[in-house]
């Protein structure tokens, strides 16, 4: 079975500065999907990023870029610049490389933006 | 717009009741998906449905039971079996596994 693991349950960074989150997983499969979601205090989940893990190279949106490293199964969150409206908890997510499947979820990063 | 309604964004309900909770896609979106989110706990699987007519159990399916009769419904019962059910639900929809999933605003029951 999948797992997906965040190790930092909360984390704080000052408006402007660079803060990473970090998420490991554990699979057998080959190819699956990576996905960052961010849930702010409205509770609505936004996906932030994807990954393709057949990609090598490096998913980026705009402030948001990763880092994946297949070999060590590690999938980490960079935030370039942070916002205030970027204060939310963040959630990494696995899926099978398949039409539809479900997504498991880790137990979520709750990030702070300070002024 | 296209995107998924849930309704209501809030629920009380009594202990030994059964509740329906609601979630519309008009999305066109064949699989839809039901999680449970608790603190420090993330989002856990409650059960999905890849097409009409058939769904499966996740990883906390007991205590609870869903139908897809249509493409555009997937409604959650909440038993009176289900014994810890004050929690925030989410509904989602995905046509593709590349673009993740679309989710609802959630539903947020309390027994009372």
């Amino acid at each position: 079975a999948q797992t997906v693991t965040q190790s930092q349950p909360e984390m704080s960074v000052q408006e402007a500065e660079t803060v990473t989150l970090s998420c490991t997983y554990d699979t057998s499969e080959n190819n699956y999907y990576l996905f960052w979601y961010k849930q702010p205090p409205s509770r609505q989940m936004i996906l932030v990023i994807r990954q393709e893990a057949y990609k090598q190279q490096n998913a980026t949106e705009n402030r948001f870029s990763v880092n994946f490293q297949k070999a060590a199964k590690s999938f980490s969150l960079k935030i370039s610049d942070s916002q205030l409206g970027d204060t939310a908890m963040y959630f990494c997510a696995f899926m099978k490389h398949a039409y539809t499947d479900k997504l498991i979820f880790g137990t979520g990063t709750r990030l702070q933006v300070f002024p | 717009d296209g995107g998924i309604t849930q309704s209501p964004k809030y629920l009380f309900r009594k202990e030994g009741q059964n509740v329906t909770l609601s979630c519309e896609q008009n999305l066109n979106h064949d699989a839809m998906y039901w999680y449970r989110q608790d603190p420090g706990q993330g989002l856990r699987l409650i059960y999905y449905s890849q097409i009409v007519n058939d769904f499966q159990k996740g990883d906390i399916a007991e205590g609870y039971s869903v139908s897809r009769e249509k493409k555009e419904s997937f409604p959650l019962t909440v038993t009176s079996a289900q014994k810890n059910p004050t929690a925030f639900y989410l509904c989602a929809s995905s046509i593709e596994g590349l673009y993740g999933y679309t989710f609802g605003s959630g539903t947020r029951l309390t027994v009372v």
